[in-house]
């Protein structure tokens, strides 16, 4: 399996408050991805990365940004989190373009 | 705005029984498509990907089939088990974007 970490776990955190979260992996992979899961809707996208510095956005990518200083590092910023942003978020990462995913353990972020 | 559904939502089976779903994608700039199994307090893992129009793929009880031209994906399992409950899901990557598109899943329960 691919050595890929997210931290934190678990957080909780107050309205208006920035929170970063970390996507980690040791497989030199070329893309990752932020996903965020709620009931009703499956994954959808919020950010993805195809290289170092290069990011676009997903889905639902508004009041959210990355940054990707280095391969292995994917980092997700609620700039001011909000209760809507309540979620467990994914990160994931593949090898090449087309190629399979292979995702983190999840985040569970409640915003109070 | 790229879409890919997934039918049925959720499914009840009896072990033994065979079962599919149906994944449902925009055909037009088609480049992959994937499916992943996810039990529940787990990651998804990846089943499939598929990229030509007719491809069939096998692991042991579980195959799909691919219709690029029609935009659509089945997932069969024969001899349903217990242990084979989880979600299934299915994403596209279409041309000329590095995305991943999910569909909500089907949530497949096994009954001993």
């Amino acid at each position: 399996d691919a050595g890929i970490t997210q931290s934190p776990r678990h957080k909780v955190t107050e309205t208006g408050t920035p929170v970063t979260l970390r996507c980690h992996q040791t497989e030199n992979h070329r893309y990752m991805y932020w996903y965020r899961q709620d009931p009703g809707h499956g994954l959808r996208l919020i950010h993805y990365s195809y290289g170092v510095k290069d990011t676009d956005k997903g889905e639902v990518s508004d009041g959210y940004s990355v940054s990707r200083s280095k391969t292995e590092d994917f980092l997700l910023t609620l700039e001011s989190a909000t209760s809507s942003q309540t979620s467990v978020y994914f990160c994931a990462s593949a090898p090449g373009s087309g190629e399979k995913l292979f995702f983190g353990s999840g985040t569970q972020l409640s915003v109070l | 705005i790229l879409n890919v559904e997934q039918s049925p939502q959720s499914l009840h089976v009896q072990e033994g029984d065979s079962t599919n779903f149906t994944c449902s994608f925009p055909s037009s700039n088609f480049y992959a498509l994937h499916w992943y199994r996810w039990e529940t307090a787990k990651s998804p893992e990846a089943l499939f990907v598929m990229t030509l129009n007719g491809d069939e793929k096998k692991k042991g009880r579980i195959s799909a089939t691919l219709n690029t031209k029609e935009g659509y994906s089945y997932l069969y399992i024969k001899g349903s088990q217990p242990e084979d409950s989880a979600t299934y899901l299915c994403a596209s990557l279409f041309s000329g974007t590095y995305k991943y598109i999910f569909g909500t899943g089907t949530r497949l329960k096994v009954l001993a």
